[in-house]
């Protein structure tokens, strides 16, 4: 139990175009669900976290214009990355809740830009 | 605010050999402490968890206990195997306002040699 699908898992894109990521959970409703940027060899970056049916609430320094959060459902979240740039590849990992203190991460979806 | 620490690595070992890697932590009040591992391309996943102190969490041969007196979380293993090589990350959760947010060490990749 406890699955996280995150889609694409991979995804190359121009300089100036939008990248959509989904996050799926598969078998539980998630009440909240996280996302999080990780740069080659460190840790998770929390971007920002998101309630079913309300705004999503950003970290310190995250433009919120450019990566759009919407959580329609209890079972999916997608970030948007809008007018994506080089600087934006990285790796984008989702996170589900149904309870206090547990996550459930999605398996990542690797993000290029050229 | 929280922090999480943890010795960096990278750290390489033979199998079989004995595992520790340190974590401590800084949080006000009672936070719950996780250990996930991440294998290379991938996602989270939880490895071990405690939620109070003197808690031992277990799985897969790793083990950690919750030590409020000196706010560590240190993980072992007894006997490593090669399967074992990943990036361990040492997190704490605790409220932020409605939602419990993860905050991650920087993570400690292990290496494990025939």
């Amino acid at each position: 139990g406890a699955v996280v699908s995150q889609h694409p898992s991979r995804v190359i894109c121009k300089s100036g175009t939008s990248v959509k990521i989904e996050c799926r959970s598969l078998d539980f409703q998630a009440t909240t669900m996280f996302w999080y940027r990780q740069f080659p060899k460190q840790s998770l970056m929390l971007m920002a976290t998101s309630n079913e049916g309300s705004k999503a609430t950003y970290e310190q320094g995250v433009e919120k214009d450019k990566f759009l959060i919407n959580h329609a459902s209890l079972t999916l979240s997608t970030l948007t990355v809008t007018s994506a740039h080089p600087e934006d590849s990285s790796f984008y990992i989702c996170s589900a809740s149904n309870s206090v203190h547990e996550q459930y991460f999605g398996p990542g979806t690797r993000l290029t830009v050229t | 605010g929280n922090s999480v620490t943890q010795m960096e690595g990278p750290v390489t070992l033979s199998e079989e050999a004995f595992l520790t890697i340190n974590c401590t932590y800084t949080a006000t009040g009672y936070p719950s402490l996780f250990w996930y591992v991440q294998y290379p391309g991938e996602g989270l996943q939880l490895l071990l968890k405690a939620t109070k102190a003197d808690d031992k969490g277990s799985n897969k041969g790793f083990e950690a206990t919750y030590r409020k007196e000196t706010t560590s979380f240190h993980l072992e293993k007894g006997s490593v195997q090669v399967s074992d090589s990943a990036v361990y990350f040492c997190a704490l959760s605790q409220s932020g306002g409605s939602n419990y947010k993860l905050t991650f060490g920087k993570g400690t990749l292990l290496t494990v040699n025939p």
